[in-house]
């Protein structure tokens, strides 16, 4: 089967950086999505790695290491909004290309 | 419309009921996908459409819950016999054929 760990919480304050780990078991992986929810919204997506390093958009950041079955996400400049659930999803061979699986989130509590 | 819409936004039932759900997609997008949202939890994936047929169904709980697809396009969930547990949000989202899923706001669903 598969599976994805990621912490329950995270705190910093506002303009700090924070880093939220994901680390995965399947096979066939095929790349790791990360996906922000605020609370009573849709998950709306961040970003995709399907190879090895890091993908910069802004002041986010992921990075994934396919032989440690391993990425992160990484919030820079942090605000007030990017208080929310953060998600990473896998997409593998076993589970059809198509289907995500998520991780059960990481809350980021950003305080002033 | 320019997203993912879903109705009724909110559905309070009673144990033993049956429920429908809708999703419209976003026009044009050929994969859609349907998911379960419990309070503070993560995303279950219940089941996947490309096209009108569904090639993956692995994720629907028991056989009271059922789906389909017309035209490629709205998508309808169905619980039959509704119980306590099914209560949550529920998710759909579309895509095309991409890396990147668009969320609709969700049904939450409670039985009574």
């Amino acid at each position: 089967g598969q599976s994805l760990e990621q912490p329950s919480e995270v705190t910093a304050v506002e303009g700090a950086i924070v880093q939220i780990n994901c680390t995965y078991q399947t096979s066939g992986f095929y790349g790791l999505s990360w996906y922000q929810q605020h609370d009573g919204g849709a998950p709306t997506f961040l970003s995709y790695n399907a190879l090895d390093g890091l993908e910069e958009t802004g002041r986010f950041s992921s990075f994934l290491s396919r032989s440690d079955s391993y990425g992160y996400l990484l919030l820079q400049e942090l605000q007030m909004k990017d208080s929310a659930s953060y998600f990473c999803a896998v997409r593998s061979m076993n589970t059809g290309f198509q289907k995500l699986v998520f991780g059960t989130g990481t809350r980021l509590l950003v305080s002033p | 419309g320019a997203g993912v819409s879903q109705s009724p936004s909110n559905k309070v039932t009673e144990k033993g009921k049956d429920v429908e759900l809708r999703c419209d997609p976003i026009s044009g997008h050929t994969a859609l996908y349907w998911y379960r949202q419990s309070l503070g939890q993560g995303l279950e994936f219940l089941i996947y459409f490309q096209g009108n047929s569904a090639p993956d169904k692995s994720g629907l709980p028991s056989d009271r819950f059922s789906a389909e697809r017309t035209g490629g396009s709205v998508s309808t969930l169905t619980i039959q016999r509704t119980q306590q547990e099914d209560s949550a949000v529920y998710l759909c989202a579309s895509s095309l054929m991409g890396n990147e899923q668009f969320f609709g706001p969700g049904t939450r669903l409670t039985v009574l």
